[in-house]
């Protein structure tokens, strides 16, 4: 069972594609968060959203509470944009994060 | 970057024997996190720390401890290493616990 589910899991796309990954979820939430993991293994913060919309450069990322999905979206996709991109939730009872699998994508030049 | 450190960043060990991760920051976050990632699987807690000497279970807690004596040092222990412990482990910290993570760089662990 994972409260946490993200579509695709693997994705290809062309330099310059608009991208976007799903995150769905089953429970009431507080917080999402957004990461980037590099194929080294090394993981990185991108977002931390409660609700609306935020931007950093090529990267967009959104949230439907009602709905309860997310989506980050990639603008301009170059091959450095290669990783896997993670999701985690915080349910509204509780301390901890919940983590999705991953979506992991390759940007072919 | 947040400043997180991991050590070791490798190792191999036999099955029985003890093994102690450490996670070292210089963030003063007062939240400390031990994850676990495995094929198939997303990140799952093992412990946390909410503040030195504070400790709390995760969702795969079984089999190991953990322990904080200094704000900037979170420890993990096998007390007995199994081959279902091979994984690799990641340590994170936040300011609190909604709060954005951070993590360290990863131990590979492999228990033969």
């Amino acid at each position: 069972k994972n409260e946490v589910e993200q579509s695709p899991q693997n994705l290809t796309a062309q330099e310059g594609e608009f991208i976007t990954i799903n995150c769905s979820y089953s429970v009431g939430i507080s917080a999402l968060h957004w990461l980037q993991q590099h194929p080294g293994g090394g993981i990185v913060s991108l977002f931390m959203l409660s609700s609306g919309k935020k931007k950093h450069g090529r990267l967009i990322a959104t949230i439907n509470i009602q709905e309860k999905h997310s989506s980050l979206h990639i603008t301009a996709s170059h091959p450095r944009d290669s990783a896997v991109y993670i999701c985690a939730v915080r349910m509204n009872t509780g301390n901890q994060f919940y983590f999705g699998t991953g979506t992991s994508l390759t940007v072919i030049p | 970057d947040a400043g997180i450190t991991q050590s070791p960043r490798h190792k191999v060990t036999e099955t029985g024997t003890p093994v102690t991760l450490r996670c070292h920051q210089t963030e003063n976050h007062r939240y400390m996190y031990w994850y676990r990632q495995d094929p198939g699987h997303g990140l799952r807690l093992i412990h946390y720390s909410y503040g030195v000497k504070d400790t709390d279970k995760g969702e795969v807690s079984d089999g190991y401890s953990v322990s904080r004596s200094k704000t900037e040092d979170f420890l993990l222990t096998l007390e007995s290493a199994t081959s279902s412990q091979t994984s690799v482990y990641f340590c994170a910290i936040s300011r609190g616990p909604g709060n954005e993570q951070f993590f360290g760089p990863g131990t590979r662990l492999t228990v033969l």
